[in-house]
């Protein structure tokens, strides 16, 4: 069954490290999202890619950035993890029917 | 731009009575606007979506929800609330770029 997965699961890292998110799906989608979840806020956008080589920003892009080198993949990265990163981080992708997403199953962020 | 206000972040029905999620939209051209359910420790899923079509759509579970355009509202329904319901509640709304704007979810919590 085509999916879609994200990894680590469970991070914890140290203020000012460069931490990478992976996120890799199979249901050959051109569209793949990066949210955020927070206590209060619900789910924020932070990148948005549409297809290979393409990244937008989202709504709250600040200290994030991502690449589409291929379909399947959309790593996001943070330069320098700040307190204020500390989140549940969920990839999306879709087909293009608008508003129909996909999630993963979230990474869980702790940055101390 | 387009938002969506869920109104009351917690709430508690008893199992077998009616559940209501109040969700109501701002959009300046018409909008899609979707229900989504996250369970504990995972991502979220499609609930149901209305795109202009019947105003009163029907998703998985037994939920249904109704477009009241005069109103602004897209309220989430459903008869009789099961154990299995727990769950938080996201309503989300876009237009025609995809990009899902979601709101600050509703945590349902059932009572035996």
């Amino acid at each position: 069954d085509a999916e879609i997965t994200q990894s680590p699961r469970h991070k914890i890292t140290e203020t000012g490290r460069q931490v990478t998110l992976a996120c890799h799906q199979t249901w050959n989608h051109n569209n793949m999202f990066w949210y955020r979840q927070d206590l209060g806020h619900g789910l924020r956008l932070i990148h948005y890619s549409y297809g290979v080589q393409d990244t937008n920003k989202g709504e709250v892009s600040d200290g994030y950035s991502v690449s589409r080198s291929n379909t399947e993949d959309l790593p996001l990265t943070l330069e320098s993890a700040a307190s204020s990163q500390t989140s549940v981080y969920f990839c999306a992708s879709s087909s293009g029917i608008p508003g129909e997403l996909f999630f993963g199953e979230g990474s869980r962020l702790t940055v101390l | 731009a387009q938002s969506v206000t869920q109104l009351g972040s917690h709430v508690s029905v008893s199992e077998g009575a009616l559940v209501l999620l109040r969700c109501n939209y701002s959009s300046s051209v018409p909008p899609y606007l979707f229900w989504y359910v996250q369970y504990p420790n995972q991502g979220l899923q499609l609930l149901l979506k209305y795109t202009s079509a019947a105003t009163l759509v029907k998703g998985i579970n037994g939920f249904e929800a109704e477009f009241k355009k005069s109103e602004t509202s897209f309220h989430l329904t459903k008869p009789s609330a099961h154990m299995s319901d727990a769950a938080e509640y996201f309503c989300a709304v876009t237009t025609f770029d995809e990009k899902l704007t979601f709101g600050t979810g509703t945590r349902l919590t059932i009572i035996p």
